[in-house]
């Protein structure tokens, strides 16, 4: 089952905020976020564990509601290099614990403007 | 450190051809591997992965394979390519646990199917 991520694009000035959803119909295992510039290959940025632990990226924070089985990822004070389509994947457990792979939603473009 | 290849980066096949696409990745041992494609302004479609030699899941029946004759190495292939097969191709390799991993991908393989 595809996450659902909004919105669907995104453009802010250097400097601004942004908050990028992903939502799900299934109880999760984790959540991971990627960014992907245009033409280059997506680069792993979080990954937000079921019971709260995190993983990964200084600048850029998330948060996971296990409960409303949904992440949001945090983008302060961006910066030009912030441009890119951001994904999530999210990871459904089966019986045994993971299933080792990943549902990616269709993506969020951010555009940051000088 | 771990790194991934991929190969060709670019490709441009006639309809009907066969297709041969490589992965391999280098400093770790038993990774889970991850073919994926990602069509023009979409998201990244899980294709196969394999948590071993030989071991390989399919996630969407088409007409394409994958194989692992190796450990650190992943094919992708196809007797005879659709025009439909055309798309961004990556790699993608993780630490073999049961998930909870960071995925690491390749700079990808664009094909284009005439």
């Amino acid at each position: 089952q595809q996450p659902v991520q909004s919105p669907q694009a995104v453009i802010l000035r250097e400097g601004e905020d942004a908050v990028i959803n992903c939502s799900s119909s299934k109880a999760l295992y984790s959540v991971h976020w990627y960014r992907q510039k245009h033409g280059e290959a997506p680069v792993f940025l979080m990954i937000l564990l079921k019971g709260g632990e995190q993983k990964g990226h200084e600048k850029i924070s998330a948060s996971f509601n296990e409960k409303k089985q949904q992440s949001s990822l945090y983008l302060t004070a961006s910066q030009l290099s912030y441009s890119g389509t951001y994904f999530c994947g999210t990871e459904i457990p089966n019986s045994g614990g993971s299933n080792y792979k990943l549902t990616f939603g269709k993506g969020t473009l951010l555009t940051v403007n000088p | 450190s771990q790194t991934i290849h991929q190969w060709p980066a670019t490709l441009v096949q006639p309809v009907g051809s066969p297709l041969s696409l490589e992965c391999t990745v280098e400093g770790t041992s038993n990774p889970n591997l991850y073919w994926y494609r990602q069509a023009a302004g979409r998201g990244l479609q899980l294709l196969f992965y394999s948590v071993g030699i030989g071991q390989i899941s399919s996630e969407v029946p088409q007409n394409l394979s994958a194989s692992r004759p190796q450990d650190r190495q992943f094919i992708l292939s196809s007797k005879k390519l659709l025009l439909s097969d055309s798309g961004f191709y990556l790699c993608a390799w993780s630490v073999s646990l049961r998930g909870r991993q960071p995925q690491h991908f390749g700079d990808g393989t664009r094909l284009s199917i005439l």
